[in-house]
């Protein structure tokens, strides 16, 4: 089974600073679609940015950036002008193809604090 | 507002007790997967049902049992409650195969005491 891993269980960042959360994920996949949500008090979950791996070109949306190193299995999300509504818990997550089912996989989370 | 509709929100019960949640998925969505989010254990996939049928199991203890329903609702039962099967509860819904997003409710919150 495939599995993903976040490093940072917390970061902090400055309001309107840049800041990067890391994740790394374990596959023997060629093709395959990794994600970050947003999981913030309110506990609803958030897609924030996608990316597919065949695709070479790294994912933006608005602020939400990825560094999609694919030979080095990693999946990192970049903030940039971080604001006080980003704080919340992202988690990564990976699109795992096993038996004809599809379901998703996620790392342990990241907690992000943004300071005023 | 995702589509997806969990009920109830909160839930306390006693240990040795059995509950039923219920998720009702975005329309169009075929698809069903619960997961449980406890502190230590980040999101932990249980099981998968896709249009009535049980697609797949993950870590899903035998006290707990999931349908789909001819509507496409499901739910989740889960028996024989322990204090540890305090967590929140997560439905996500996705269209078939090679979704690009999975759905997900607002969670149902079990406490165990």
């Amino acid at each position: 089974a495939q599995t993903v891993t976040q490093s940072q269980p917390e970061m902090s960042v400055q309001e309107a600073e840049t800041v990067t959360l890391s994740c790394t994920y374990d596959t023997s996949e060629s093709d395959y679609y990794l994600f970050w949500y947003k999981q913030p008090p309110s506990r609803q979950m958030i897609l924030v940015i996608r990316q597919e791996a065949y695709k070479q070109q790294n994912a933006t949306e608005n602020r939400f950036s990825v560094n999609f190193q694919k030979a080095a299995k990693s999946f990192s999300l970049k903030i940039s002008d971080s604001q006080l509504g980003d704080a919340a818990m992202y988690f990564c997550a990976y699109r795992e193809l096993q038996g004809g089912s599809e379901k998703l996989v996620f790392g342990k989370g990241t907690k992000l604090t943004v300071n005023p | 507002d995702s589509g997806v509709t969990q009920t109830p929100k909160h839930l306390i019960t006693a240990t040795g007790q059995r509950v039923t949640l219920r998720c009702s998925p975005r329309s169009g969505d075929l698809s069903v997967y619960w997961y449980q989010q406890s502190l230590d254990q980040g999101l932990q996939f249980l099981i998968q049902y896709y249009n009535g049928e049980e697609r797949a199991k993950g870590n899903i203890l035998e006290r707990f049992s999931a349908q789909q329903f001819p509507d496409l609702h499901s739910e989740l039962n889960l028996s024989s409650l322990e204090l540890g099967d305090s967590a929140l509860y997560f439905c996500a819904s996705s269209v078939v195969s090679g979704f690009t997003e999975a759905f997900f409710g607002q969670g149902t919150r079990l406490t165990v005491v």
